[in-house]
């Protein structure tokens, strides 16, 4: 399997619908990152979760709710969206921490292609 | 992952030539700095990082230069080769103490002509 899989890759969701995106990462990292890429902002960072603890929330609408179970899944749950909210939203991990060999680097899904109508 | 409908700066160079891809970034404090490659299709795939204690660092074909005095930093390609059209993007590392939060540029897109 590949390092960091997204599911499903496209979907297409009217703005009253309730739909979750899903991240699993196989690489025993312990942070897991959300971030969107559209036309607007290519990487804009959405959420960061570093040992299941949410650490970062860069201003995200509250229509994204992120679900961190474990270190090993990521959810993105989406309800009441806007067509501005039509993305490509792409997971990410990395290995951080005090004591371990860290390099900062992020391992990315392939993304959710999102289109909101 | 391809960064469509984006007005991407785009670098065209010849097969064979070298490519020179820069960025500015913004916090004079990262301490960390990455290059990525997105190809059409897939998401970012790391390529060469570099620490702000170093200037210049080699890899395969690639090289990166840090210039903190302007806070520039650029990626050299060696030869380049159809397969590096993408879109390329430097990231700054704006987290502290061992927490990494990556903060990305708005991208360039490098085609390569045969």
């Amino acid at each position: 399997e590949t390092g960091v899989t997204q599911t499903p890759r496209h979907l297409v969701m009217g703005m009253t619908n309730k739909k979750s995106l899903k991240c699993e990462q196989h690489l025993g990292h312990n942070a897991m990152y959300w971030y969107k890429q559209s036309a607007k902002k290519p990487l804009e960072l959405m959420f960061v979760y570093n040992f299941k603890e949410q650490t970062e929330n860069n201003s995200v609408p509250s229509r994204f709710s992120p679900e961190c179970p474990n270190s090993s899944h990521l959810f993105l749950h989406l309800h009441t969206l806007q067509p501005e909210d039509s993305a490509l939203y792409l997971c990410a991990s990395s290995q951080e921490g005090s004591g371990t060999p860290a390099t900062g680097e992020l391992f990315f899904g392939e993304g959710s292609r999102l289109t909101v109508l | 992952g391809e960064s469509v409908g984006l007005h991407l700066p785009t670098l065209s160079v010849q097969e064979g030539d070298n490519s020179i891809i820069n960025c500015a970034y913004s916090n004079s404090a990262s301490d960390y700095f990455i290059w990525y490659k997105q190809e059409s299709g897939k998401g970012p795939q790391f390529i060469i990082d570099i620490r702000s204690n170093m200037d210049k660092r080699q890899g395969q074909r690639v090289t990166v230069l840090l210039n903190k005095t302007v806070k520039h930093l650029s990626l050299q390609i060696a030869a380049t080769q159809p397969g590096d059209s993408a879109v390329y993007f430097c990231a700054e590392n704006t987290g502290m103490d061992s927490s990494y939060k990556l903060i990305f540029g708005s991208g360039t897109r490098l085609l390569v002509r045969p």
